[in-house]
Parts: structure tokens; sequence; C-alpha cells
């Protein structure tokens, strides 16, 4: 059964730091992970998707890598900004089904 | 524009009484998801359903029902066998490989 963590739990940086958030995957036969970010009280919004055949993806200040063969994935983000506190939430989705398996989340506070 | 409706924002419910939250889709996706959030965990799978008339029960099935009539919606009633149902409810849709794309959720709060 795959299993997903996510540490730190709660992070709190000052504005302009740039920080790393974990992921890791007990199964590493996925087909894709997807990184969402969630505001309180609101639903989830995705920031990067990456395919189990591709290494990274980047979206402006945010970069995404994947090491599928150590169930690994990591969310890099760059001079961060007050506006950038939620909690982010790292998933997989297995090679056979749809199903996504999530992580508990990383609540994220960038203090100004 | 296209994306997922989930109505309604806040629901009540009293004992004993099933209660049926609303999750509508325009994105023409083929597989639909609902998943319960409480607080400090992660998202649980109640239910997906793949194609129109079929679903399968995720991790936490019971007490839940589902229905999938028509491609474009989904809905979760949340039966009185549902002893603890206060939760944050969202719900997804997805096609292919690309990812999921997430409602804004309903509140459900035992009165």
């Amino acid at each position: 059964k795959q299993e997903v963590t996510q540490i730190p739990a709660a992070l709190s940086v000052p504005e302009g730091e740039n920080l790393v958030l974990n992921c890791s995957f007990t199964d590493s036969a996925i087909y894709n992970l997807q990184w969402f970010r969630q505001d309180p009280g609101k639903g989830l919004t995705s920031l990067l998707l990456i395919q189990s055949s591709q290494r990274e993806q980047t979206s402006g200040r945010l970069n995404a890598s994947l090491d599928k063969s150590s169930g690994r994935s990591t969310l890099y983000i760059a001079a961060s900004q007050p506006g950038d506190s939620a909690t982010y939430l790292c998933a997989v989705r297995g090679e056979y089904g749809n199903k996504l398996v999530f992580g508990a989340g990383t609540i994220l506070r960038v203090k100004s | 524009d296209g994306g997922i409706t989930q109505s309604p924002k806040y629901l009540f419910r009293k004992e004993g009484q099933n209660v049926t939250l609303s999750c509508e889709q325009n994105l023409n996706h083929d597989a639909m998801y609902w998943y319960r959030q409480d607080p400090g965990q992660g998202l649980r799978l109640i239910y997906y359903s793949q194609i129109v008339n079929d679903f399968q029960k995720g991790d936490i099935a019971e007490g839940y029902s589902v229905s999938r009539e028509k491609k474009e919606s989904f809905p979760l009633t949340v039966t009185s066998a549902q002893k603890n149902p206060t939760a944050f409810y969202l719900c997804a849709s997805s096609i292919n490989s690309r990812g999921y794309t997430f409602g804004s959720g309903t509140r459900l709060t035992v009165v």
C-alpha cells in the first residue's frame, strides 16, 4: 500500500528565504506526482505535475524534482513571500489506476 | 471557464439525517473522486468513478453513497450510518495523464 510522508510538518521562515519541502513515497511504481497548495478553508490548487519519466518541473519561483527510484520529491520555493503562506500537499498516482495518495502536508508560514 | 463546482459551501446535518453534497464539472473529465479531509490529516479517498454508471469504494466508503448518472455530476450522500461526518469534503476530477483538478470544498458539520 502506497504511503506518502511530508517533512517538515510545519515551517516558519522570514520573507526572502529560499526553502525546500520534502515528500517521500514507499512504492516507486508511480504514474505521476502532483504538488498542491491549500489556503485555509479552501480547495486545492495544483502547482506542479511531474510525470514519472520527468526529473523536474518549474513554474515561476517554484521548482519540483522527482527521484522515482529513491521515492523522493522536493518542492523548492525561491525568494519566499508572505503570500506563499499555505499548506503544501504532495500526492502520487500509482501506475495502475487513477487514485491519488496524499501526504499530510507541510504548513508554511512566511513572515514579513 | 472550465472547472469543478461544489455546493453548498457549508452544510449542517442533524443526527440521523442523510445529506447530499453536489459536485459538477464542465472539464469533460472521465474520472471523478470524493475525498474527506480532517484537521492535521491528509486527504482520504471515499469513492471514485472512472466512467458513467460505474464507481468504486475508496479507503473510507462506509456510511457514504454515490451515483454517476451523468459524466458531469458525481453527488455524494452522507448517510446516518456515518458516525463522524464532520469534515471538509473535496471533489476532484481527472483525465488520462493530466493531473487532478479540485473543487472548493464543502464543510459539513453535525449539529
